[in-house]
Order: C-alpha cells, then structure tokens, then sequence
C-alpha cells in the first residue's frame, strides 16, 4: 500500500513478557518516528531516525523499550518485560526528510495491551 | 521545552453549530503550527497547518490562523457536521533541523444530528 504500515494491530500480552511492533514507513521517506498514545495523555513521542544518523532516543521511557531501523526502511519497537502501564497505542510515523515543519504520516497503529 | 495546551473535551455539538477548539503553545523560535485529526478506526492524518506568523490555515471548511502574539492556533469551523466527529490535536514543530511534532492531549468532538 501507499501509506504507513503497522503490524500487529491489536497485541495482547501477559505481563512480564517481550513484545516487537513492527513499521513499515512509506517508500521513499527518509525519516521514521515511533509515538505512543495513551487514553488521556495524548501522543507522547518516543524515538526518530532519519536516514543513516544516530537515532533520537530521548523519547523512550525505560531501558526496557528499545527500536531498530534496518536498511534505512522498516522499524521494529520492542518492550520488554512488559508492565501494565505500557499498555497503549504505538504508533509510527514518516516523513520524506529533514525540512522543519513539515508534515508527519502516520500509520493506524499497533494497540498493545498488558495484561 | 515546547508544549501544546488544546481544551478538554469532549466537545458536544448539534450538526451545523459554530465551532472553536482553542489551542495554546510555548515554543522558542518561530514553530510551525498543525491541527491533526483522528476519525474513529483510524491514523492521524493531517487537516491543516500554518508555518508563520498571520498565515492561515484551512481544510474541508476548517480554518485556523497562526497567533504570534498570543501564541494561538484556534480551530474554527462554521457549520460542524456528524461526520466531524473526531479527535482533534494541535501540534508544533520546531526549527531545530527536523520535524519531530509535539502535540496536546486532544480534544474529542461529537456531532450529533
């Protein structure tokens, strides 16, 4: 498809175990984002590649969450030892590239929820 | 560091009502300014956005004007219809080199016939 691709959409785990939410930017976008939404606290940004740099990690909550980008392309998001208060809706975003302000598009996102 | 406060919902209209969500931001430098909305079921996808001082922004009869000097990016729209019915987020980003956005919480509009 044309737009950002997140799988899976509903994951549901027990607490204590290992989850990967995956992303599939669109083709050709340089830039990546992972936010997470939670029911009333809005989107809270997590992580950022752009293309070959070092990644912005200054958004993850605990050493616990961790994300990879292979081949400048599709992104993988892992929690592990998962809580309770990580259950949310992960979602990713792209962007064509580095220019300021410019639009984010995002996926439908990955609801995850810890039981 | 930079923050957006948009007004709680949810926001409960009758069809063809006026409609404002006040959106309110601290930013250093000159931000763009966007309004973000999420259908039910669905990805955020962008409805509008504003990159300097005094532009406006609009979209499917959605308008919002980039406010320098009280730091504002309201959402209007004069006639709201059920299929409005949505969540709405403003958000910034800044100039720092790339487009990281910072967003409210969300307000939830409900349009009833």
């Amino acid at each position: 498809g044309a737009g950002v691709s997140q799988s899976p959409s509903n994951k549901v785990t027990e607490k204590g175990k290992d989850v990967e939410l995956r992303c599939d930017p669109i083709s050709g976008h340089t830039a990546l984002y992972w936010y997470r939404q939670s029911l009333g606290q809005g989107l809270e940004f997590l992580i950022y590649f752009q293309g070959n740099s070092a990644p912005d990690k200054s958004g993850l909550p605990s050493d616990r969450f961790s994300a990879e980008r292979t081949g400048g392309s599709v992104s993988t998001l892992t929690i592990q030892r998962t809580q309770q208060e990580d259950s949310a809706v992960y979602l990713c975003a792209s962007s064509p590239g580095t220019s300021p302000g410019g639009e984010l598009f995002f996926g439908e996102g990955s609801r995850l929820t810890v039981l | 560091g930079n923050s957006v406060t948009q007004m709680e919902g949810p926001v409960t209209l009758s069809e063809e009502a006026f409609l404002t969500i006040n959106c309110t931001y601290t930013a250093t430098g000159y931000p763009s300014l966007f309004w973000y909305v999420q259908y039910p079921g669905e990805g955020l996808q962008l409805l509008l956005k504003a990159t300097k001082a005094d532009d406006k922004g609009s979209n499917k009869g959605f308008e919002a004007t980039y406010r320098k000097e009280t730091t504002s990016f309201h959402l209007e729209k004069g006639s709201v219809q059920v299929s409005d019915s949505a969540v709405y987020f403003c958000a910034l980003s800044d100039r720092s080199g790339y487009s990281t956005l910072t967003f409210g919480k969300g307000t939830m509009l409900l349009v009833s016939p």
